[in-house]
């Protein structure tokens, strides 16, 4: 079975920093551009991030641009949100998708919450 | 700033026909934006309908229907049932690896 499993999301301060996880499964990970995607509470979708195959091409919303970082690890099946200069306007649910080659998002994990609040 | 727009609220009524669409601010969607569209209800993760403006994915029932209709994509949904009541959102695809959703149009069935 496909599945994208995330991690990581918690409680952090404004100025924080943290990292989330997504654990590919059931497919080759390393052929696949991955997605982040978030949504506010009570808000609708927003493209975060995304991450080529290899990771030679990255891209970021202009809301996140500068603060965060996307990766990825073939070896290890998974892909990585650094979230630093946290901001109350980040707390969502962040997802990561897979990607398919006519761009567009045919699996999702479930989603971790990430909360920032003093 | 490139802002996709979807109707905020629709109802349609069992057995009733729907198409919900999908714009930009300023310009046509085309099908070099590949529309899709995801099915969303409260608490789950988006579950994909439509890819490439018209191409169902797998499991997606034929009474969904992606199309271009004049200068936005749209999703038609016929015979309405209960379980279509959800959020839609589309998303078109902006080049250079870039995506932008939109608002979401909240679908109820009544």
């Amino acid at each position: 079975e496909v599945q994208l499993v995330e991690s990581g999301g918690g409680l952090v301060k404004p100025g924080g920093s943290l990292r989330l996880s997504c654990g590919g499964s059931g497919f080759t990970f390393s052929s696949y551009s991955m997605n982040w995607v978030r949504q506010a509470p009570g808000k609708g979708l927003e493209w975060v991030s995304s991450i080529s195959s290899s990771s030679y091409y990255i891209s970021y919303a202009d809301s996140v641009k500068g603060r965060f970082t996307i990766s990825r690890d073939n070896a290890e099946n998974s892909l990585f949100l650094q979230m630093n200069s946290l901001r109350a306007e980040d707390t969502a649910v962040y997802y990561c998708a897979r990607v398919l080659g006519t761009y567009y998002m045919d699996v999702w994990g479930k989603g971790t919450t990430v909360t920032v609040s003093s | 700033q490139t802002v996709v727009t979807q109707e905020p609220s629709f109802s349609v009524s069992p057995g009733g026909t729907v198409t919900l669409t999908c714009g930009f601010t300023t310009g046509s969607v085309s099908s070099d934006n590949y529309p899709s569209w995801y099915q969303q209800t409260p608490g789950q993760a988006p579950r994909t309908l439509i890819h490439s403006t018209k191409i169902r994915s797998s499991g997606v029932p034929d009474r969904f229907f992606g199309s271009i209709l004049g200068n936005k994509a749209a999703l038609t949904i016929t015979g309405a049932q209960a379980d279509d009541e959800s959020d839609y959102y589309c998303v078109l695809y902006l080049g250079s690896d870039i995506w932008v959703f939109g608002g979401g149009t909240k679908l109820t069935v009544l």
